[in-house]
């Protein structure tokens, strides 16, 4: 079974730019997240999605927003780009909508890069 | 910040030997998880350990849980190459994981 995958792997960006960022949980999963690691720090909660509807976000500003398609895939996007955007961005997907019960599945993540 | 803390931030250890990393969190948590990841990669799910457990294994993993401390600490034993990475514990909240800031694993052959 093929495991969580993101796409584009690498991008670069000029400040003031929109990004979008893809998503396809494995098969069976409902729920995807976001995460945002910038060097060097532990990755940062941006979004939940369980059966496409937005279900937690965390403390980051209104130009990311994000959203689950029927099939369950999702999209992150960033608007106005800053260059503290730079990070690499993770997609994680699980069964369940909490985390009390089992981990979460990660892709490899898309590296954002804002000159 | 929410996030927890991890200590040591680096660690440096020849093949063989065994690591232990350090993990103190700040919030209730229903579990504590732990994960690893290899340079600029995705994460890789390792152990989880309930807050009702003190001690969980797999494999040459060790994890244990003091909910009184609010910490937990990894341990590697018998450290090979192939285990440099960095290594991140994240608390189980609700719908989202809480990540430390990571200690990074340097295991020389």
């Amino acid at each position: 079974d093929a495991g969580v995958t993101q796409s584009p792997t690498h991008l670069i960006k000029t400040r003031g730019q929109h990004v979008t960022l893809r998503c396809s949980p494995i098969s069976g999963h409902k729920s995807v997240s976001w995460y945002q690691q910038v060097l060097g720090q532990g990755p940062q909660f941006i979004f939940q999605y369980y059966e496409k509807e937005e279900r937690g976000r965390g403390n980051f500003p209104d130009r990311f927003s994000a959203r689950q398609f029927p099939n369950y895939s999702s999209e992150l996007n960033v608007n106005a780009l800053l260059l503290g955007d730079s990070a690499l961005y993770l997609c994680a997907s699980s069964f369940e909508r909490g985390v009390n019960t089992g981990e979460l599945f990660f892709g490899e993540g898309s590296r954002l890069t804002v000159l | 910040s929410q996030q927890g803390e991890e200590d040591p931030q680096a660690l440096s250890i020849q093949e063989g030997e065994n690591a232990t990393m350090n993990c103190s969190y700040k919030t209730s948590i229903n579990n504590l998880q732990w994960y690893r990841q290899n340079s600029g990669r995705g994460l890789v799910h390792l152990i989880l350990i309930r807050s009702n457990e003190r001690e969980k294994h797999s494999g040459r993993l060790r994890v244990t849980l003091d909910t009184s401390k609010k910490s937990s600490s990894l341990l590697i034993t018998a450290s090979r190459a192939a285990d440099t990475a960095s290594y991140f514990c994240a608390e189980g909240q609700g719908g989202k994981l809480i990540f430390g800031q990571g200690t990074e694993l340097s295991v020389k052959p």
